[in-house]
C-alpha cells in the first residue's frame, strides 16, 4: 500500500543556514500534519493543512513555514537554523475513515545541524 | 496541563509474557480518539491500535488489545506474548473532537519497552 514518502532521509545543515523537507502524502490525503521530535522526546505538532490551506499551528518557530501544494504534497523550509532544531521531522496524513483509523507517518527526516 | 500522561518511562519484561503499558488522558470532548504508536530505533512512527470515544467495545489488534476504561479516563496498551521485536519506545496518543480531517493527534511522553530473552 501506499505510504507517506518524506524527502530527505537524512539533511546535514550548518548554523544559519536553511533547510527544506519535502513531504508526499498518500494518493487521494488531502490533510497533512508536521511534528518535530527531538532527541528523547516525543513528536511536538507543528503545523498543519487540510485542503491546501493552514488549518492549525502549534509551536512553530516563526524561522520556519510551510505550505501545501496543488498536487497535495508538502514542504517545511526552515531558516536560520539553531543547534536546537536538530530532530526528527514527521508528516503524517489522516485517517480516511473505515478501516482506516490511524494517522499514517512518514519516515521522517532527521535533520542534523551542525 | 499535560493532556496525555504515560507514568511509565521504561519496562522491562521477559519474553512471552504479557505487558501493560498504561496511559491516562485529560479532555472535556465527548467525542475523541486514543491511539498507539510503536517507535523502533529505526525511528519510524507505526501505529497499532485505535479507540473511539464512543466504541463500546475494546479494540484489538492482533496481539495488542487496548482497556479503555473511559470513567477513569485511561487507555492501557496490552501486549500478549511479548517478543524480542516488540523493543521500542511505545507512545500514546489523543485526537480531541470528531475526527475532522484537520484534527491533530498530540502525544504522551512514551514508554520505553524492553524484552529480555
Amino acid at each position: 500500500a501506499a505510504g507517506v514518502i518524506q524527502s530527505p532521509r537524512h539533511l546535514i545543515k550548518e548554523k544559519r543556514e536553511t533547510a527544506t523537507l519535502k513531504c508526499y502524502p498518500i494518493p487521494r490525503h488531502d490533510t497533512v500534519y508536521w511534528y518535530q521530535q527531538g532527541p528523547g522526546q516525543d513528536p511536538q505538532f507543528l503545523i498543519s493543512f487540510y485542503e491546501k490551506m493552514q488549518s492549525d499551528k502549534g509551536s512553530i518557530p516563526d524561522r520556519f513555514s510551510a505550505q501545501q501544494f496543488s498536487d497535495y504534497h508538502s514542504e517545511l523550509n526552515m531558516s536560520s537554523l539553531e543547534l536546537g532544531d536538530s530532530a526528527l521531522y514527521f508528516c503524517a496524513n489522516a485517517p480516511q475513515g473505515i478501516g482506516d483509523d490511524g494517522y499514517t507517518f512518514g519516515s521522517g527526516t532527521r535533520l542534523t545541524v551542525v | 496541563a499535560q493532556k496525555i500522561t504515560q507514568t511509565q518511562p521504561g519496562m522491562f519484561v521477559q519474553e512471552k509474557e504479557a505487558v501493560t503499558l498504561d496511559c491516562t488522558y485529560d479532555t472535556s470532548d465527548q467525542s475523541y480518539g486514543l491511539f498507539w504508536y510503536k517507535q523502533p530505533s529505526s525511528g519510524e512512527m507505526i501505529f497499532l491500535i485505535y479507540q473511539g470515544s464512543y466504541d463500546e467495545q475494546n479494540a484489538t489488534e492482533g496481539r495488542y488489545s487496548l482497556n479503555f476504561q473511559k470513567a477513569r479516563k485511561s487507555a492501557n496498551l496490552v501486549i500478549s506474548a511479548s517478543q524480542l521485536g516488540d523493543s521500542a519506545m511505545y507512545f500514546c496518543a489523543m485526537r480531541e473532537g470528531s475526527g475532522d480531517r484537520d484534527d491533530k493527534i498530540i502525544f504522551g511522553k512514551g514508554t520505553r519497552l524492553h524484552i529480555l530473552p
